[in-house]
């Protein structure tokens, strides 16, 4: 069974036009993960939520949201999709953010395009 | 900051070759994770480890802590057609709060 699960799995928008991605976890862990993966290149991380803390990464553009209403639920919030935001959009769960056992477990992730 | 060579970039093998790939880092590094990514899917942990040294298999996989904690490597041994994807190293530093570095991925395809 899915312990990551990412909803939906391919979603189409529209230039400028506002959009969410999902991610819910069943692990019960406390870290949650966006990441965002372009054709043919590693996952490049955008932020991190260890329990209600946000931790965004210093590169990330603001137009890139994210919420954690609990400890299951992750959104990413894109506020104006341009061209280059088209991407695969990969959520991932860690029971903590360091140490020896930080494992990421990642959901099957989200297809963005951008018309 | 932290870098993460990955190589080779491809490879193109023939079923029930041996494979094998390897990454290293800039610094030490005390966590090595493989990953192996489908096409249109999320990452999938292969192996991880935790320890200078350590090797630990999982099926036909062999993934190795380097002994300098500057690299990683992992072998696959008798590939067969499912073997094909993207396989991931990542890894992290000591310093606290630094973030799993992910290597640009080694794109495998398996001719029968």
């Amino acid at each position: 069974d899915a312990m990551v699960i990412q909803n939906p799995r391919y979603q189409v928008t529209q230039f400028g036009k506002p959009v969410t991605l999902s991610c819910s976890q069943t692990l019960n862990h406390n870290v949650m993960y966006w990441y965002q993966q372009k054709s043919s290149q590693a996952p490049k991380l955008l932020f991190h939520y260890y329990d209600k803390d946000f931790n965004n990464e210093a590169d990330t553009p603001d137009n890139f949201q994210s919420r954690r209403p609990n400890t299951s639920f992750c959104f990413l919030d894109i506020r104006s999709p341009g061209l280059g935001d088209a991407a695969m959009y990969l959520c991932a769960t860690s029971l903590i953010a360091t140490g020896l056992k930080n494992i990421q477990y990642f959901g099957a992730g989200t297809r963005l395009s951008v018309l | 900051g932290q870098q993460l060579n990955q190589s080779p970039q491809s490879m193109f093998i023939q079923e029930g070759e041996d494979v094998s790939m390897n990454c290293t880092s800039s610094s030490i590094f005390n966590t090595w994770l493989w990953y192996k990514q489908d096409p249109g899917e999320g990452p999938v942990l292969l192996i991880a480890l935790y320890k200078a040294g350590e090797l630990t298999s999982n099926g036909r996989l062999t993934a190795q802590f380097g002994i300098t904690r500057k690299d990683s490597f992992l072998n696959i041994s008798a590939s067969i057609p499912s073997d094909v994807g993207i396989y991931f190293c990542a890894g992290r530093g000591y310093q606290a709060g630094t973030a799993l570095i992910f290597g640009k991925g080694t794109t495998l395809s398996v001719s029968s």
